[in-house]
């Protein structure tokens, strides 16, 4: 069974640093593109990054590009999202994903709030 | 980096169809034959319901199908049932990122 486990979500004050990570398992991590969706609250779903299955090609929103950093390591059947200088407008909850067809696997989500 | 463009709501009787729009541009729905859609129950992940305009994951009812036209992508629901009563998300790929809708509000008379 396919599983995808965030963690790492948490409130932070703007301009502060938070490290998401989602945990997977049930399929081979390796072979698969990986992305973060973020819903700020009561809003729609929006595209965060992406990871390519080897790590070495990554897409970024224009809204995060130069302060968010996805990255993964395969070894540990994981990924992250590094997330700095955050801004009020970052408050959402985070959802790890999985390709392969659209994206038919999904996390929970994990809610970061920034807020002063 | 422009969200497509969807209705904020449709609605239906149940047993009807409804057809939700999704309207991007020759540089995302136009180009790419990558468009998916997702269903979203409130406080649940989203599911994928269609994916490559018109493929559709196992389990997922035939009454869902999927269409494209140009730059507007369209996701049909037959056969309404309640369950189906919630929101919905168009998605694209645009080469050097991907693209969400805004979410349409599915609502089941």
């Amino acid at each position: 069974e396919v599983q995808l486990v965030e963690s790492g979500g948490g409130l932070v004050h703007p301009g502060e640093s938070l490290k998401l990570s989602c945990a997977a398992s049930g399929f081979t991590f390796s072979a698969y593109r990986m992305h973060w969706v973020r819903q700020a609250p009561g809003k729609g779903l929006v595209w965060v990054s992406c990871i390519e299955s080897y790590g070495g090609s990554t897409k970024y929103a224009d809204s995060v590009k130069g302060r968010f950093t996805i990255s993964r390591d395969n070894a540990k059947n994981t990924f992250y999202l590094q997330m700095n200088s955050l801004r009020a407008e970052d408050t959402a909850v985070y959802y790890c994903a999985r390709d392969g067809g659209g994206l038919p696997y999904w996390g929970q989500g994990t809610l970061v709030t920034v807020s002063s | 980096q422009s969200a497509l463009t969807q209705p904020r709501s449709v609605s239906g009787s149940p047993g009807q169809s409804v057809t939700i729009s999704c309207t991007g541009s020759s540089n995302d729905v136009g180009a790419y034959n990558y468009v998916s859609w997702y269903q979203q129950h409130p406080g649940k992940a989203p599911k994928l319901v269609i994916y490559d305009v018109t493929k559709r994951p196992s389990g997922v009812p035939d009454r869902f199908s999927g269409s494209k036209s140009g730059n507007t992508a369209s996701l049909t629901i037959s056969g309404l049932q309640a369950e189906d009563e919630t929101d919905y998300y168009c998605c694209s790929y645009a080469g050097t990122y991907f693209v969400f809708g805004g979410g349409t509000k599915l609502t089941v008379l």
